[in-house]
């Protein structure tokens, strides 16, 4: 079965920190991995995946299949950062759906 | 870029009686479609897939005549709540993949339905 583990419920960092929100997958094959972002009445909207190699808004992550992890990181927080933060998963187990952690509330503190 | 439109963003409606939501893809055609469930700071729980012309498919402990799906065309897929109860308040979410129908593509969100039943 997949899973995705958000292990922080809540994260509070001050502006100009770094920031790590953590993401640890259960999968067996090639998954393809989300993050996606809800900010305050927004919609749940796509922040980047891992096929992409990019950065967005100054956010980058790197899928380490070794850890099985999927970690999203920022060197430099934002107050605009605070949001809902979640990891997906896509797989062909599952082929068309996507299983998401509990999500990561981010704070960030002037 | 793709758009998903949900309608109605909220609605209240009294015990016993059935809602309708709609979820709408508005510049690409969604074959397939995904209904969630989500609680206050609480992570998405998929209910249904909706399968464009036929059955939808059911997450284990989501009863399928409470919650009537219906995905008549390539844009629109329907979540009809009947005989609500106020423990099916709640927030609704639709998403449906992009455009290259990939299993792995995006998924693109409607802004939601809240739901509460009195």
């Amino acid at each position: 079965a997949q899973r995705v583990t958000q292990p922080e419920k809540l994260l509070s960092v001050f502006k100009g920190a770094p920031v790590e929100l953590k993401c640890n997958y259960s999968y067996s094959g090639s998954p393809e991995l989300f993050w996606y972002v809800q900010y305050s009445r927004q919609r749940l909207q796509l922040l980047l995946r891992h096929i992409s190699r990019e950065s967005i808004k100054g956010f980058t992550a790197d899928l380490n299949k070794g850890e099985t992890s999927f970690h999203l990181k920022k060197p430099f927080a934002q107050e605009e950062d605070s949001a809902m933060y979640y990891c997906a998963l896509s797989g062909g187990t599952n082929a068309g759906k996507s299983t998401f952690g509990d999500g990561t509330t981010l704070t960030v503190k002037p | 870029g793709a758009v998903v439109s949900q309608h109605p963003s909220w609605v209240i409606c009294k015990s016993g009686t059935s809602v309708k939501i709609e979820c709408r893809s508005l510049d690409f055609q969604a074959t397939t479609m995904f209904w969630y469930r989500q609680f206050p700071k609480q992570s998405l729980m998929l209910m249904a897939t909706s399968n464009e012309g036929s059955k939808a498919t059911y997450e284990q402990g989501v009863e399928k005549d409470k919650f009537l799906i219906n995905h008549a065309s390539l844009t629109l897929s329907t979540l009809t709540v009947t005989s609500a109860h106020p423990e099916d308040s709640s927030f609704y979410i639709c998403s449906a993949r992009g455009l290259s129908r990939n299993y792995n593509s995006p998924l693109h969100f409607g802004n939601g339905t809240r739901l509460t039943v009195t």
